[in-house]
């Protein structure tokens, strides 16, 4: 497709399980963010891929997160042991990346609620 | 710690009203400032500013800069209930990452 996917829309678990959320970007793309927006808030920095360089992981709130991307393509973010407080939508966005600034172009979101 | 801050968090309006969405910041390494739109889930960019001064405008939407206050406004004109969404303000770090700090947002709904 032409914009940035992600899956699932909505996601349920109980606490303590791990669920693993997926973002496509938007082909050509090669830098890769993930963020979070809790209920009435701001969108908080997770992480940051830039092709082939080590991540930028400094939003990550836990060593339960962690994400991975291979090359320019799909990215997984994994949670771990999820807890209540992990409730909230995940948002990936993408863009062309490189010196000049480029729009972050963002994905519908996976609402992951955790029981 | 750096941290963008919105006001008002909601708003209530009618349509043909004007208003003003404040976002002030308090960024170590400021690059830019930009709006997007948020109506269901992904924020859609509006506006991108850099330079003190300098209005930008969309129809009926327009931002400008102020690096000396350290704040933005967003002015929408002649409301419409189409302009009913959450507006976000978001400082880039001018770091290699092109990372967004956001605000918490204000919420418009505009009446018929």
């Amino acid at each position: 497709g032409a914009g940035v996917s992600q899956s699932p829309s909505n996601k349920v678990t109980e606490k303590g399980k791990d669920v693993e959320l997926r973002c496509d970007p938007i082909s050509g793309h090669t830098a890769l963010y993930w963020y979070r927006q809790r209920l009435g808030q701001g969108l908080e920095f997770l992480i940051y891929f830039q092709g082939n360089s080590a991540p930028d992981k400094s939003g990550l709130p836990s060593d339960r997160f962690s994400a991975e991307r291979t090359g320019e393509s799909v990215s997984t973010l994994t949670i771990q042991r999820t807890q209540q407080e992990d409730s909230a939508v995940y948002l990936c966005a993408s863009s062309r990346g490189g010196a000049r600034w480029s729009e972050q172009f963002f994905g519908p979101g996976t609402r992951l609620t955790v029981l | 710690e750096d941290k963008v801050v919105q006001s008002p968090l909601s708003l209530v309006v009618h349509e043909g009203d004007t208003v003003t969405l404040n976002c002030s910041y308090e960024v170590t390494n400021f690059r830019s400032l930009l709006w997007y739109k948020q109506e269901k889930k992904a924020p859609t960019f509006l506006f991108m500013l850099t330079s003190s001064g300098i209005e930008k405008k969309s129809g009926r939407l327009s931002s400008i800069l102020d690096k000396k206050e350290l704040s933005s406004i967003l002015n929408i004109t002649a409301t419409q209930t189409g302009d009913s969404a959450i507006y976000l303000c978001a400082v880039e770090d001018s770091g290699n990452t092109g990372k967004l700090i956001f605000g918490q947002g204000t919420t418009l709904q505009v009446k018929p």
